[in-house]
């Protein structure tokens, strides 16, 4: 079966510095990719999505990228932290080719900008 | 361009009452729609889709939920309650050519005893 790992599961981090978040697929080949971000209290907005190794599509301007080096590999990343930044931070994988699959979740990063 | 609509952003009810969860949303083509739960601190975990056919679907934990094209809506229900259904619902929807889903912004279950 398939697993989707995200780690941390918190991070603290302050206002300037740079940000790493991991995300990792088990059990499936070439799934498409997603970070979504949720603020307090609010519903879930799409950072980026990825169809394939090196393949990103970012739906809103912001301070954060996104890299996919390895074919189950998902990277959230930023080079300078805002306050903006604090959320909730999720990665989910789908099955690629059929626009009615559902979309498969981890755990999520809790992201502290202090 | 396709959206979704959750009227209720929170919705208290006792424990073993029946709950409806409301989800409007807007598409000029067929869509797919899902509806997800989220307990504290945890991810997204799907409790049911709509793809085609009947329009009512049966989901995990006793959730259904019902397509209405002429509506365009896709109601969540469940007939008893319980303390553990307490947690955010998000509905959902797809449409053929679209890679990502396009979300709610939620609506918090309180179950009370």
């Amino acid at each position: 079966s398939q697993t989707i790992h995200q780690w941390p599961a918190t991070l603290v981090q302050p206002v300037g510095s740079p940000l790493s978040l991991e995300c990792t697929v088990e059990g499936t080949s070439n799934p498409n990719l997603y970070w979504y971000r949720q603020a307090a209290g609010r519903g879930l907005q799409l950072l980026f999505y990825s169809v394939g190794i090196g393949q990103i599509s970012s739906e809103v301007p912001q301070n954060l990228s996104a890299s996919r080096p390895q074919d189950r590999q998902f990277i959230l990343s930023s080079k300078k932290l805002l306050l903006s930044d604090s959320g909730f931070y999720l990665c989910a994988w789908s099955l690629k080719g059929l626009d009615n699959q559902p979309q498969h979740f981890g755990d999520g990063t809790r992201l502290s900008i202090l | 361009a396709q959206s979704v609509t959750q009227l209720d952003s929170q919705v208290p009810v006792f424990e073993e009452a029946p709950v409806e969860l409301r989800c409007n949303y807007s598409s000029s083509v067929s869509v797919y729609l899902f509806w997800y739960v989220q307990y504290p601190n945890q991810g997204l975990q799907l409790l049911l889709k709509y793809l085609s056919g009947s329009t009512l679907v049966k989901g995990i934990n006793g959730f259904e939920a019902e397509f209405n094209k002429s509506q365009t809506s896709f109601h969540l229900r469940k007939p008893s309650v319980h303390i553990s259904d307490t947690a955010e619902y998000f509905c959902a929807v797809n449409q053929p050519g679209r890679r990502a889903l396009t979300f709610g912004s939620g609506t918090r279950l309180q179950v009370q005893p």
